[in-house]
């Protein structure tokens, strides 16, 4: 597999459920973001992560609980989510230092829907 | 005021034609901007990017930079039907990590 990889790309989920998002990326990226897109609205940066530590948290609520076990996976774990939070997720891999730094990839992203 | 204000078109050129898409960003520190594609349905791809003041040319994009005024252009010479998309301009944050800040986008449309 090539470039960044995101499953599922497509959840549907009731507003006590528990589920996760998987991004992985075949880049040999040290950074890896969370993005929320929502319909008419920017891009909302919501984690960065850069050589596995968490660099920014950008006021996310907690029902969204990030990791990253290791360079290339991240995850995003959604709890009692709210009808509100549903969007496409993406992620996204850049290098963490240098010009590389400024150029993202991003996988195709995760269509939520909050029931 | 948004950090990074885009026109949410659509923008609608003829085949062939100069596409002008314009971009402003509050941060007067910011020191890099970007140009992202996003079709419908799919994941934002960089296009672009700019640091200095003036002109950077990559096939039929310019883009244009001015610091003074905040503003940063993307022209589109030759406008193809394929190039109908959505186009996100990105401002790099001064400070931190990789803290890239989008625009909503332009939407652009060339007709045939």
């Amino acid at each position: 597999e090539t470039g960044v990889t995101q499953t599922p790309r497509h959840l549907v989920m009731g507003m006590t459920n528990k589920k996760s998002l998987k991004c992985e990326q075949h880049l040999g990226h040290n950074a890896m973001y969370w993005y929320k897109q929502s319909a008419k609205k920017p891009l909302e940066l919501m984690f960065v992560y850069s050589l596995e530590e968490r660099v920014e948290n950008n006021s996310v609520p907690s029902r969204f609980s990030p990791e990253c076990p290791n360079s290339s996976h991240l995850f995003l774990h959604l709890h009692t989510l709210q009808p509100e939070d549903s969007a496409l997720y993406l992620c996204a891999s850049s290098q963490s230092t240098g010009t590389g730094a400024n150029v993202l990839t991003f996988g195709a992203g995760s269509r939520l829907t909050v029931l | 005021q948004k950090e990074v204000e885009q026109n949410s078109g659509p923008l609608s050129v003829p085949e062939g034609a100069i596409a002008s898409l314009n971009c402003t960003y509050s941060d007067r520190g910011s020191q890099s901007f970007f140009w992202y594609r996003q079709y419908s349905g799919k994941s934002p791809e960089l296009i672009m990017s700019i640091y200095s003041n003036g002109d950077k040319e990559d096939g039929r994009f310019t883009a244009q930079l001015n610091k003074a005024s905040q503003y940063v252009s993307l022209l589109i010479r030759d406008s193809q039907p394929s190039d109908s998309a959505t186009y996100l301009c990105a401002v790099k944050r001064p400070g931190g990590y990789n803290k890239l800040i989008f625009g909503a986008g332009t939407r652009l449309a060339v007709h045939p």
